[in-house]
């Protein structure tokens, strides 16, 4: 089945520690994107990739940073810079029809 | 800069009644328009979407969208809904870079 996997499910973190977070596609899609969630709120963008080896900061990259080594992944790191790290993480993909497609999120909790 | 906005952050609703969930945007191009659901600690789904042709779209669960270029809606309907139907919607606009824009999603409780 193609898809987009995230992991871990639930990840907890002492405050200082960088965490990192996989994000993998096998839809073969160029294009792949990390969102924030906040509880109540819709979906701020992180960082994107439109291309291995290439990405751009979204509205929120402060304290995060990301890589693109391969077409299949898009892992997302949270540094110790990011003042308010707990969220949920989602990862997206997209190809030649626009529309996005999801995994099933990261939640990630620092304490 | 594009912007989505979701009119109602909650829609409570009794099972059987119809609903609509509004989405207005702001855009001065041509656009692709969807609606995803997402169920409580879970990815979003996509449920249908706009790119051209009909007005009128549709999904497999029965859910319609309707895009309204004159009033910039595209409000999302459904004639009978279901206790499965609990779920947050979000409405989102693909600008120019093929960037999606959410907005900032309606709850959607279903009482029986």
């Amino acid at each position: 089945d193609g898809g987009i996997t995230q992991s871990p499910k639930y990840l907890f973190r002492k405050e200082g520690q960088n965490v990192t977070l996989s994000c993998e596609q096998n839809l073969n899609h160029d294009a792949m994107y990390w969102y924030r969630q906040d509880p109540g709120q819709g979906l701020r963008l992180i960082y994107y990739s439109q291309i291995v080896n290439d990405f751009q900061k979204g509205d929120i990259a402060e304290g995060y940073s990301v890589s693109r080594e391969k077409k299949e992944s898009f892992p997302l790191t949270v540094t110790s810079a990011q003042k308010n790290p707990t969220a949920f993480y989602l990862c997206a993909s997209s190809g030649r029809y626009y529309e996005q497609y999801f995994g099933p999120g990261t939640r990630l909790t620092v304490t | 800069a594009q912007s989505v906005t979701q009119l109602d952050s909650q829609v409570p609703v009794f099972e059987e009644a119809p609903v609509e969930l509004r989405c207005n945007y702001s855009s001065s191009v041509s656009v692709y328009l969807f609606w995803y659901v997402q169920y409580p600690n879970q990815g979003l789904q996509l449920l249908l979407k706009y790119l051209s042709g009909s007005t009128l779209v549709e999904s497999i669960n029965g859910f319609e969208a309707e895009f309204n270029k004159s009033q910039t809606s595209f409000h999302l309907r459904k004639p009978s809904v279901h206790i499965s139907d609990t779920a947050e919607y979000f409405c989102a606009v693909l600008d120019a870079g093929n960037m999606l824009t959410f907005g900032g999603g309606t709850r959607l409780m279903v009482k029986p």
